[in-house]
């Protein structure tokens, strides 16, 4: 149990273009999901809090308006990298929070290439 | 502000040998975590501590957590090279996860 599943794996998109990435909870429900960022050799950095049916709470130095959530389900969450740059190409990892057991579940990460 | 620091951020060792990562924080939390990251890959989560002077255990790695003096330890006893892999510790407070920089840990032969 608690596998949670993340859409695509790779992307390659051009600079400009708008890219969406799913994070799905596949066997739990999770009220909350988290979007991080990971630079080459970097730590994970926390970009969003998604929260169901509310909206997202970004952190400090996150554009919301460029990078938007979505999570309209108990087990669905969408990050969306609007008008994308190649500083924005990163490895994005969501996790889920599986209420019952309380604890945070990763998923698998999608690496975004912005040329 | 949370913050977490880990050392060291680079470690080559040679197998059979042991060593200790360590994991300082800055404030109370509410649990610790350690993750094992391979290249290209997401986190695998090693172990959960949940109070102080709790211990874990896992084949050949041991955490602890120190919540007075805000400190977890990693312990790498006879390392191997599949041991090899970026580990990071995490602080969890209210939910949120603050990650420590990382240590890339080489295991050579």
């Amino acid at each position: 149990g608690a596998v949670v599943s993340q859409h695509p794996s790779r992307v390659i998109c051009k600079s400009g273009t708008s890219v969406k990435i799913e994070c799905r909870s596949l066997d739990f429900q999770a009220t909350t999901m988290f979007w991080y960022r990971q630079f080459p050799k970097q730590s994970l950095m926390l970009m969003a809090t998604s929260n169901e049916g509310s909206k997202a709470t970004y952190e400090q130095g996150v554009e919301k308006d460029k990078f938007l959530i979505n999570h309209a389900s108990l087990t669905l969450s969408t990050l969306t990298v609007t008008s994308a740059h190649p500083e924005d190409s990163s490895f994005y990892i969501c996790s889920a929070h599986w209420t019952e057991v309380d604890e945070q579940y990763f998923g698998p990460g999608t690496r975004l290439t912005v040329t | 502000e949370l913050k977490v620091e880990q050392n060291p951020l680079f470690l080559s060792m040679q197998e059979g040998k042991n060593y200790t990562i360590y994991c300082n924080y800055s404030t109370t939390s509410d649990r610790l975590y350690w993750y094992r990251q391979d290249p290209g890959k997401s986190l695998e989560s090693l172990f959960v501590l949940l109070s102080n002077g709790a211990v874990k255990q896992e084949g050949r790695l041991m955490a602890s957590l120190d919540t007075k003096a805000r400190l977890s330890t990693l312990h790498i006893t006879a390392a191997v090279h599949d041991l090899s892999a970026t580990y990071f510790c995490a602080v969890e407070s209210g939910s949120r996860l603050t990650f420590g920089e990382g240590t890339q840990l080489t295991v050579n032969p």
